[in-house]
């Protein structure tokens, strides 16, 4: 079964506007940590955003938010007030402190590609 | 500037051949990665190392080697038991490895000619 699941490979967003990118998962590890890292096309992946599974709040960077809903297992981004640099690859991965004996090991789902139109 | 480096950008390997991939960090980090991607696909761990002189096969091992006889560096070497080695080859490192962040450095890009 897939641990991280994203089901959006495209989107597209106008620029200024928001923008929400879905993830869900899958662990019975009551301690885990979500992230979102961004692939441009040159190929580097770039963090963006970290959420403990007891973090009470959810994660703010700048005009990234992590809309994490514990119950229902999904750790959405959200991007707010887009720019054409935000098109890109994204990737929302998991990591599980079962997976601490494989050296924390993060698991990434399949990515969403967002392209944002001027 | 802190952060990680790779090299080179692009690589090429013949049939039969081995091939290395350097990775290097001056971030002072203990633990360090080794990631494949392929097309269309998310990250894929290959080996990763808590310490000097230890490493520790990730989930697609096979066909790959590591060393790490310095804290900055994690070399990867694809050697010819990899029969399908086309990929992109990413680097990353952490403090250690509890709930820390991984940074990734910008990739090799393998292809076989």
């Amino acid at each position: 079964a897939q641990k991280i699941t994203q089901t959006q490979p495209g989107m597209f967003v106008q620029e200024k506007e928001a923008v929400t990118l879905d993830c869900t998962y899958d662990t019975s590890d009551p301690s885990y940590g979500l992230f979102w890292y961004k692939q441009p096309s040159s190929g580097e992946m770039i963090f963006l955003i970290y959420q403990g599974s007891y973090d009470q709040q959810n994660a703010t960077e700048g005009r990234y938010s992590l809309n994490f809903q514990k119950a229902r297992k999904s750790a959405n981004l959200v991007i707010s007030a887009s720019q054409l640099g935000d098109s890109a690859m994204y990737f929302c991965a998991m990591r599980e402190d079962l997976n601490y004996n494989q050296g924390g090991k993060l698991i990434f789902g399949q990515g969403t590609e967002l392209s944002v139109k001027p | 500037d802190g952060g990680i480096t790779q090299s080179p950008k692009y690589l090429f390997r013949k049939e039969g051949q081995n091939v290395t991939l350097s990775c290097e960090q001056n971030l002072n980090h203990d633990a360090m990665y080794w990631y494949r991607q392929d097309p269309g696909q998310g990250l894929r761990l290959i080996y990763y190392s808590q310490i000097v002189n230890d490493f520790q096969k990730g989930d697609i091992a096979e066909g790959y080697s590591v060393s790490r006889e310095k804290k900055e560096s994690f070399p990867l070497t694809v050697t010819s038991a990899q029969k399908n080695p086309t990929a992109f080859y990413l680097c990353a490192s952490s403090p250690g490895l509890a709930m820390e962040t991984q940074y990734f450095g910008p990739g090799t890009r393998l292809l076989v000619l």
